[in-house]
């Protein structure tokens, strides 16, 4: 089955305390994407990458990292997480660029006190 | 960059009643329009989505419309059921095609 999956699916953490969510496709995409979701603020980019070794910021990059080692994997990294941070995260893949479909994953609630 | 604005925020109808969801875009070179449904505790989902060369799309009880000129495009559902409740997101490609700018979404409720 094609799916995106992210892990966990839930979190509360504290202020400081770094923590990566995962993020893998089985469907061989080339783009991935993060997305954080805030009441009323829709869905926000906050990195993306056109393929492996390759990666961009998004609209709201500051506080966060990726890395693209491998196609399927697309790990979000909170280096020092703090309370503005807390919200829904997606990650999304789609075959070549973004005007494709893009698949999403369930979602992690995150929760930083 | 991209500003996309999606109206209204809540839309509650009657069951068999039609709704109609208007996005306006700011950036004239963009060219892809996707909308995505999100149901609750799940990802969003592409249900349709318009390139600028065509004004109109089709799929069932589903529409969009785009006005290039006007920089605006439009959602429409038909003959609305229970199970189209949901939040519904707008969507705009920038130029260089690398980057999807999202609209504020709209609760979809549809009253039995």
């Amino acid at each position: 089955e094609a799916q995106v999956t992210q892990n966990p699916r839930y979190l509360i953490t504290v202020t400081g305390k770094k923590l990566t969510v995962t993020c893998s496709q089985n469907m061989n995409h080339e783009y991935m994407s993060w997305y954080r979701q805030d009441p009323g603020l829709g869905l926000r980019q906050i990195y993306y990458s056109m393929n492996v070794e390759v990666t961009d910021k998004g609209d709201v990059p500051e506080g966060y990292k990726v890395s693209r080692k491998e196609k399927r994997n697309f790990p979000l990294i909170l280096e020092s997480p703090s309370p503005n941070q807390t919200s829904l995260y997606f990650c999304a893949s789609s075959s070549g660029l973004a005007g494709g479909r893009q698949y999403f994953g369930p979602g992690t609630r995150l929760t930083v006190t | 960059g991209e500003n996309v604005e999606q109206h209204p925020s809540t839309l509650s109808v009657q069951e068999g009643d039609s709704a109609v969801i208007k996005c306006t875009y700011s950036d004239s070179a963009s060219n892809y329009f996707p909308w995505y449904k999100q149901e609750l505790g799940k990802g969003p989902q592409l249900i349709i989505d318009i390139r600028s060369n065509v004004g109109e799309k089709k799929d069932q009880r589903i529409a969009v419309t785009l006005n290039k000129t006007a920089k605006h495009f439009s959602l429409h559902i038909t003959e609305t059921q229970p199970e189209d409740s949901a939040v519904y997101f707008c969507a705009a490609l920038n130029n260089a095609g690398n980057m999807l700018t999202f609209g504020g979404g709209t609760r979809l409720m549809v009253k039995p």
